[in-house]
C-alpha cells in the first residue's frame, strides 16, 4: 500500500539556526498536506501542496513539492522556540475522498 | 462549538472491556475522519465517512473496531473487547467537503488498555 516516508525524525537546532524536514511518498500523490503537532497537542493544519513544483512561503516556513509529486519538503528559516513540535506530511492518492496517509513526522527541539 | 469536540479526553479501560468513542465535528462539515495516533508516530487512518455514509474502513484493524455517524454528525467509534495493542490516541477529523481540503483534528481521546 502507499506509504509516505519522512527524515529525519529529530532535529535539534540552536535557536535562529534553519531547519529541513524531507517527505518521500511510495507512490505519486494528488496533493500533500504539511500539519504541525506541538506537545501535548493535535495536528494543526498548515499549507496543502496540489501542483508538480509547487513552492508556497509562509513567514519564515517555504513548502515545496516535487516535480513528480513523490516528494515535499517544508524548510525554516531561522527557527525560534515557538517552531517546537511535530511537523507531518501527509499525502493523498487517487481516491479523492481527502483520506491522508501521514509520514512519521520530524521532531524540532529549538535551543534558546 | 468553534471547533471538533471528542470526548473523553482520557479514557482507561480493563483489557475485554468495550469502549466508545465521540467525536462531534466542526458543524455543516461533509467528511469525517478517524484516525489512530500510536505514541511517537503519524496518525493512521482508520475509516471515512461522507455525511451518514460510511465510505471506507480500510483502516480498521479488526471486527472489533466499529464506527458510525447515523445523522451526519456525530460519530461514535467503538471498541469491543479491547486489547493492550489498542492503546493510542484516537483523532477524529473534519472537512467541510470531500477532497483535497483542510482537515481539523480533535483534542483527541487516549485510550490506555490495561
Amino acid at each position: 500500500g502507499q506509504q509516505v516516508m519522512q527524515i529525519p525524525q529529530y532535529q535539534h537546532v540552536q535557536e535562529g539556526e534553519d531547519f529541513t524536514t524531507y517527505c518521500n511518498s511510495s507512490t505519486t500523490l494528488s496533493n500533500i498536506q504539511w500539519y504541525k503537532q506541538r506537545p501535548g497537542g493535535h495536528p494543526v493544519f498548515l499549507i496543502q501542496l496540489v501542483k508538480s513544483g509547487e513552492v508556497k512561503k509562509q513567514k519564515r516556513l517555504t513548502f515545496q513539492f516535487g516535480e513528480a509529486k513523490k516528494n515535499s519538503s517544508l524548510h525554516i528559516t531561522a527557527t525560534q522556540t515557538t517552531d517546537v513540535g511535530t511537523y507531518f506530511c501527509a499525502g493523498s492518492g487517487s481516491s479523492n475522498t481527502g483520506k491522508l496517509i501521514f509520514g512519521q513526522g520530524t521532531t524540532l527541539q529549538v535551543k534558546p | 462549538g468553534a471547533g471538533v469536540s471528542q470526548s473523553p479526553r482520557y479514557k482507561v479501560a480493563k483489557r475485554g472491556q468495550d469502549v466508545a468513542l465521540r467525536c462531534d465535528p466542526i458543524s455543516g462539515h461533509v467528511s469525517l475522519f478517524w484516525y489512530q495516533q500510536a505514541l511517537g508516530q503519524g496518525p493512521e487512518f482508520l475509516t471515512y465517512f461522507q455525511n451518514e455514509a460510511q465510505l471506507d474502513k480500510s483502516g480498521l484493524p479488526s471486527d472489533r473496531f466499529f464506527a458510525e455517524r447515523p445523522e451526519g454528525s456525530v460519530s461514535t467509534l467503538k471498541i469491543q473487547r479491547t486489547q493492550q495493542e489498542d492503546s493510542a490516541v484516537y483523532l477524529c477529523a473534519s472537512s467541510i467537503r470531500t477532497g483535497r481540503t483542510e482537515a481539523f483534528f480533535g483534542q483527541g481521546t487516549r485510550l490506555t488498555v490495561v
